[in-house]
């Protein structure tokens, strides 16, 4: 089942603008991770928070994370045409446990 | 260095049959895991070995479904008596230690088409 559920499930933005996904979760957690998909394939890691960091920053990604409500957002600034893709949140449980990921998030960025 | 590879990418096969996929993790990760997404689940984990042993196989999703990992490296998943069901993308990923602050590499995937 899922842990993580992203919103909106479909974005679209205008190049330059910024983006933000949101992901909510129901368990206790010991990370929290967001991927990107291109073209339905393979995924690559963006960035990681652990559970008691508040704010993490990675170029022009910026991840929050609210345990309190078990939520986490993904902020793109100064998106570009090249960020279209979709978005994935995914929280381990416990230091060595698999990755529940959520159902995603489609980003389209228009040039 | 080289990422993941899957192989094959594509495979199509007759309802009943069984198959084989095959994962070559990065050299030197001793964690493999395999995914399955499909348009109806998402993604969903299935299996994860620590060098050659599996200590989770909770998301094997029946008793056809297995895999293996040799000498800590090359895996393969197998599907005996596959079923329309089983139609979906299965990405394998490796990563350094199965501790899960370790990023998880993934490779390009295998879509299976059960006609």
């Amino acid at each position: 089942s899922q842990q993580g559920e992203e919103d909106p499930q479909a974005l679209s933005i205008q190049e330059g603008e910024n983006a933000t996904m949101n992901c909510s979760y129901k368990t206790s957690i010991n990370n929290l991770q967001w991927y990107r998909q291109n073209s339905g394939r393979g995924l690559v890691h963006l960035i990681l928070i652990r559970s008691n960091e508040r704010e993490k920053h990675s170029g022009r990604l910026r991840v929050t994370l609210d345990t309190s409500k078990k939520s986490s957002s993904l902020l793109i600034t100064a998106s570009r045409a090249a960020d279209t893709a979709s978005y994935f949140c995914a929280t381990a449980r416990g230091a060595n446990s698999k990755l529940t990921f959520g159902k995603g998030i489609t980003l389209s960025v228009r040039p | 260095g080289a990422g993941v590879s899957q192989s094959p990418s594509n495979k199509v096969t007759e309802k009943g049959k069984d198959v084989e996929l095959r994962c070559d993790p990065i050299s030197g990760h001793t964690a493999l895991y395999w995914y399955r997404q499909s348009l109806g689940q998402g993604l969903e984990f299935l299996i994860y070995f620590q060098g050659n042993s599996a200590p989770d196989k909770s998301g094997l999703p029946s008793d056809r479904f297995s895999a293996e990992r040799t000498g800590g490296s090359v895996s393969t998943l197998t599907i005996q008596r596959t079923q329309q069901e089983d139609s979906a993308v299965y990405l394998c990923a490796s990563s350094y230690s199965s501790y899960s602050y370790n990023e998880q590499f993934f490779g390009p995937g295998t879509r299976l088409t059960v006609l």
